[in-house]
């Protein structure tokens, strides 16, 4: 079965800081890969994903990802955080057969002025 | 495109109670899923349809959890009794078949719900 790690529960930076979240996943065929964001009382939205192609994966907000298959891991970028920024971070791996979701259990970023 | 629609956004009621929570997919798109948030198990998978077809129900707690959908732009989530334990925040999500957003699951505000 599929499963997706994301071993920081709670990460801290200030703003105009750079931004590293990780995301490792175990999976048996090519994953499909995803990093959403929620907000206090919001869903989700999706950041970006990762599907195959290009290893470095842009998406909204000026986040990106990489997929290092060698590693298993999709960590989550961002040069320069905004406070805006402040939500909590999932990875989520794609079950193509099942096509359900597994998500890990969330990062928790907070920034400091 | 209003995006995937819940309701009510927040629900407060009584152990025994009937609740039922309510979800709009994106128009036109062929899956509909129901996923769980709570602080102990995080965000897990209940059910979901294909073209109003349930496809996998093996989310779904106990018996006194049961989804429908009556039609492509309508689902329901019923719990009955419900219990403490219940209390959590229920996202629905939909997806297209095809076209460039094929794999991607797009999210619902979610419904919190608390159990007294």
């Amino acid at each position: 079965a599929q499963s997706v790690t994301q071993p920081d529960i709670h990460i801290t930076v200030s703003e105009g800081a750079s931004l590293e979240l990780r995301c490792n996943y175990s999976y048996g065929a090519t994953p499909y890969l995803f990093w959403y964001v929620q907000s206090p009382g919001q869903g989700l939205q999706l950041l970006l994903k990762y599907f195959s192609g290009d290893t470095l994966v842009q998406g909204i907000k000026g986040f990106e990802a990489e997929f290092k298959r060698s590693q298993s891991s999709f960590n989550l970028r961002k040069p320069s955080v905004h406070w805006s920024d402040a939500a909590e971070y999932f990875c989520a791996v794609l079950d193509t057969g099942r096509r359900a979701l597994t998500f890990g259990s969330g990062t928790r970023l907070q920034v400091q002025p | 495109d209003a995006g995937v629609i819940q309701s009510p956004r927040h629900e407060v009621t009584e152990m025994g109670q009937e609740v039922t929570l309510r979800c709009k997919p994106i128009s036109g798109h062929d899956y509909l899923f129901w996923y769980r948030q709570t602080m102990m198990r995080g965000l897990e998978l209940l059910i979901y349809f294909n073209n109003n077809v349930p496809i996998d129900d093996s989310g779904m707690p106990e018996d006194r959890f049961s989804a429908k959908m009556p039609n492509a732009s309508f689902s329901t989530l019923k719990i009955q009794p419900s219990e403490p334990r219940d209390s959590a925040v229920y996202f629905c999500a939909s997806s297209p078949r095809r076209g460039s957003s094929y794999n991607e699951q797009f999210f619902g505000p979610g419904t919190r719900l608390t159990v007294l």
